[in-house]
């Protein structure tokens, strides 16, 4: 599985839009970007995936370069609820294993 | 919809007991449904698969007879800890794969584990 790189931490002011880079530069042609996060002793919630294109939800929009590796998860207003961890994976569709990185501990502040 | 519950939401237990942990699907079918771990400060880590109807699936250094796992309905599948010792103590949590769309897991929200 490929594997990814994100930063450790990110600090982002209420009401801005948070972005969170993610790089896979070894990602393969059939491997999906997937999104989650997980916010204190709480189960991961699912945010968004993509494959080439950009994709965009009620919760985020994913932004994926033309080389596939990298790609940003954009939080357009930033609310102290989106305090949490957040785990970039990349993974073939239909695959039996999601396996998590250290993600990135996003801190939203007043 | 997508809804993955866990039962219970956190158990005490003394050492040498076994411990049962429900995962179900709520509003979807789950032929496929995973199971992790986390201790504290650290990230998930994949323990085993569990498909519906036939036998687990296990990641490498997880011991199978430790860690029984039955999937015996579309719906639910259950995670027993045997012989449970404090090093057991964890953060354990479901994730089910919606059959019409393969896509997409989604977790459950955690059972904590206290081995006393």
């Amino acid at each position: 599985d490929a594997k990814t790189t994100q930063p450790t931490s990110m600090d982002c002011a209420e009401g801005r839009a948070a972005n969170l880079p993610c790089n896979h530069s070894t990602i393969s042609g059939n491997e999906y970007v997937y999104w989650y996060r997980q916010i204190h002793s709480q189960g991961p919630q699912y945010i968004i995936h993509g494959l080439k294109n950009n994709e965009t939800n009620e919760m985020a929009s994913l932004i994926i370069t033309e080389d596939r590796k990298s790609s940003t998860l954009i939080l357009p207003h930033a609310t102290l609820r989106d305090t949490a961890v957040y785990y970039c994976i990349v993974s073939p569709y239909n695959t039996d294993k999601l396996i998590f990185g250290t993600g990135t501990r996003l801190q939203v502040f007043p | 919809g997508a809804v993955v519950s866990q039962h219970p939401s956190r158990v005490i237990c003394k050492s040498g007991t076994s411990v049962k942990i429900e995962c179900r699907s709520l509003d979807f079918q789950a032929t496929t449904m995973f199971w992790y771990r986390q201790f504290p400060k650290q990230s998930l880590m994949l323990m085993a698969t569990s498909n519906e109807g036939s036998k687990a699936t296990y990641e490498q250094g997880v011991e199978k007879d430790k860690f029984l796992i039955n999937h015996a309905s579309l719906t639910l599948s259950t995670l027993t800890v045997t012989s449970a010792h404090p090093e057991d103590s964890s953060f354990y949590i479901c994730s089910a794969r919606d059959h019409r769309n393969q896509e997409t897991q989604y977790f459950g929200p955690g059972t904590r584990l206290l081995v006393l």
